[in-house]
């Protein structure tokens, strides 16, 4: 079946420590997005990549990074530098043309930092 | 004023009436609606999709369009408690380089 796995679904991390969350789609999906998720404020999108070897800051980039090398593959980094990174992250993607926006996601990744 | 907003809920209905969700959008140069449900602890899913004005119905579901007024609705006939979820509006802002710009989402409880 086609979709989009995210590993791992739950993560702890030591403040300090840079972790990386992977996303993996298999819908041969052009665009691709990561987006984090707190309680009472919604979905914000932290990076997106429309083709492989580019990707855009999203309204809340600093303290991540991402690397497309791959069309399947979109992983995230939250770096020492995120300083509430606390949260449930969220990949998604989506095909070009008219169906731009119509996004499919992942189950998520929660981390928390201890 | 926020780009996208819903009513935070929660929404309270008896199962079999229809649960009725509002939204509203500041973009007037806005082309593209979606509505996608989110089950606690889980991820959004693509409910509707509305992109001209009027109705659009898949099954108990029907997303309706006013671009004049700003605002576009989700309606859910019979509901059930499986419909019990947090519901995403989201809409593409043309004047933002054709960003999809989220509202918070309404919380709805269907009652047995």
């Amino acid at each position: 079946d086609g979709g989009i796995t995210q590993s791992p679904k739950y993560l702890f991390r030591k403040e300090g420590q840079n972790v990386t969350l992977s996303c993996e789609q298999n819908l041969n999906h052009d665009a691709m997005y990561w987006y984090r998720q707190d309680p009472g404020q919604g979905l914000r999108l932290i990076y997106y990549s429309q083709i492989v070897n580019d990707f855009q800051k999203g309204d809340i980039a600093e303290g991540y990074s991402v690397s497309r090398e791959k069309k399947e593959s979109f992983p995230l980094t939250v770096t020492s530098a995120q300083k509430n990174p606390t949260a449930f992250y969220l990949c998604a993607s989506s095909s070009g043309g008219g169906a731009a926006n119509v996004l499919t996601f992942g189950a998520g990744s929660r981390l928390t930092v201890l | 004023q926020k780009e996208v907003e819903q009513n935070s809920g929660p929404l309270s209905v008896p199962e079999g009436a229809i649960a009725s969700l509002n939204c509203t959008y500041s973009d007037r140069g806005s082309q593209s609606f979606f509505w996608y449900r989110q089950y606690s602890g889980k991820s959004p899913e693509l409910i509707m999709s509305i992109y001209s004005n009027g109705d659009k119905e898949d099954g108990r579901f029907t997303a309706q369009l006013n671009k004049a007024s700003q605002y576009v609705s989700l309606l859910i006939r019979d509901s059930q408690p499986s419909d019990s979820a947090t519901y995403l509006c989201a809409v593409v802002n043309a004047g933002n380089n054709r960003k999809l710009i989220w509202g918070l989402g309404t919380s709805l409880a269907v009652n047995p």
